[in-house]
């Protein structure tokens, strides 16, 4: 049962445009929402989160928007840079602290 | 505080021996989570933490996983009779206040031969 979804497993960007994550989830009871960016041989490191009740938070180069009626969030870098290729996770909690993730999406910012 | 530590970063073991992890969190972090990730996948929810109280238990948790935070402080992650299906990276985290957002350690890589 697989509430939080990332389709995509990986996504090339030039450094300098926007990247985009996905993330789908199923659980309408999800609110609060968060990514968290993962480089190799270390734990995830939190990025940025929404809740439910907001459409959009934003934090320097990072945007996360929620669109509830889709079931879908989206993770915006811009401009993106080569020190922002790692895995992101989208992740989903109900106001517990029981966070579900998603599998992860590999970013790779090329110079 | 450096952070969220965990020991041991890596384990071999062989199947059907017992191995225990411990986790020391952000020290004025009250919960704690232990989480399990495989290649490709995410951070699985295993259990949760408030100071010394285990809150929540997922079903993956067997009767084989046991975890305590005695006294609210570190926590250890014991399995028992260990099996090839737990080789993974059990990571843990911590928050604190109404943070849902938490901190990870580096995680523990095991790998059961």
């Amino acid at each position: 049962d697989q509430q939080v979804k990332q389709n995509s497993p990986s996504l090339s960007v030039q450094e300098g445009r926007i990247s985009i994550l996905n993330c789908d989830y199923t659980n309408s009871m999800f609110d609060y929402f968060l990514w968290y960016k993962k480089y190799p041989a270390e734990g995830p490191t939190f990025l940025i989160s929404i809740s439910s009740i907001k459409d959009k938070n934003e934090d320097g180069r990072f945007t996360v928007f929620l669109n509830k009626s889709a079931k879908h969030l989206s993770l915006h870098i811009v401009p993106s840079q080569p020190g922002d290729s790692a895995v992101y996770f989208c992740a989903a909690n109900t106001g517990g602290f029981k966070t579900i993730f998603g599998a992860g999406t590999r970013l790779f910012v090329k110079a | 505080d450096t952070g969220v530590s965990q020991d041991p970063r890596h384990k071999i073991t062989k199947r059907g021996q017992n191995v225990t992890f411990r986790c020391d969190p952000i020290s004025e972090h009250n919960r704690l989570y232990w989480y399990r990730q495989t290649l490709g996948q995410g951070p699985e929810f295993l259990t949760y933490f408030q100071n010394e109280a285990q809150l929540e238990k997922s079903r993956l948790l067997s009767d084989r996983f046991s975890a305590e935070r005695p006294k609210g402080s570190f926590s250890t992650l014991e399995i028992q009779r260990t099996e090839q299906g737990d080789s993974a990276m059990y990571l843990c985290a911590s928050s604190s206040g109404t943070a849902t957002e938490a901190f990870f350690g580096q995680g523990t890589r095991l790998t059961v031969v």
